[in-house]
């Protein structure tokens, strides 16, 4: 697509229940980044996909979030057992994979999902 | 380890310039980029720098110093619209080699009347 797209783009949820947050990047970006940004604080790296595979998941807080990207394309965040502290906008972000330089490497984001645990 | 700083409000008043600094420490360089996020919305890409100096766009303007791990954001002219948060980001280089980029807390900045 022409931008990256996520879904939906709020999402309340109670506390224990497990949800699924969807990003469709731009069509012919291999890379492909889940961030995660609370109030008032940065953006926290979560994981990074190149292709269907995830290089770099030391971001993610706990083994209560994981993450599956299929064909290269849609990535899905999935969350379980939600707790009030993982109420933040997840933002996903995506950028081709090379040459690493130019203007050009830096991200495209999407709209983010805000999620909120009650 | 990797830390980057930046102030985190700023106040300025309209058809006034602001310069908004990043300072940052990683594992070296691969580059340093500016976004500006309005309320509720994505980051958009403002500039980028790889070598040192400024790097001039329309209004906004943005300068590096690799030796001394130093940025800024100038923002001349300012309008209402330009009240956001400002991230900087810089691209460290990772033996593994890929394009991760470490953010800023980011700056709030306010335009005044």
């Amino acid at each position: 697509g022409a931008g990256v797209s996520q879904s939906p783009s709020n999402k309340v949820t109670e506390k224990g229940k497990d949800v699924e947050l969807r990003c469709d990047p731009i069509s012919g970006h291999t890379a492909l980044y889940w961030y995660r940004q609370s109030l008032g604080q940065g953006l926290e790296f979560l994981i990074y996909f190149q292709g269907n595979s995830a290089p770099d998941k030391s971001g993610l807080p706990s083994d209560r979030f994981s993450a599956e990207r299929t064909g290269g394309s849609v990535s899905t965040l999935t969350i379980q057992r939600t707790q009030q502290e993982d109420s933040a906008v997840y933002l996903c972000a995506s950028s081709p994979h090379s040459p690493y330089r130019g203007p050009g490497s830096g991200y495209t984001f999407g709209s983010g999902t805000r999620l909120t645990v009650v | 380890g990797q830390n980057i700083d930046q102030p985190t409000e700023m106040t300025a008043t309209e058809g006034a310039i602001v310069q908004i600094n990043c300072t940052y420490q990683t594992s070296g360089f691969n580059g340093l980029f500016w976004y500006q996020q309005h309320a509720g919305e994505a980051p958009t890409f403002l500039s980028y720098n790889v070598l040192d100096g400024l790097e001039e766009k329309g209004r906004f303007s943005s300068f590096l110093s690799r030796s001394k791990g130093y940025s800024y954001l100038l923002l001349k002219e300012l309008q209402m619209k330009d009240s956001a948060s400002y991230l900087c980001a810089v691209r460290p280089m990772f033996s593994g080699g890929y394009n991760k980029l470490i953010f800023g807390a980011g700056t709030r900045l306010a335009v005044h009347p």
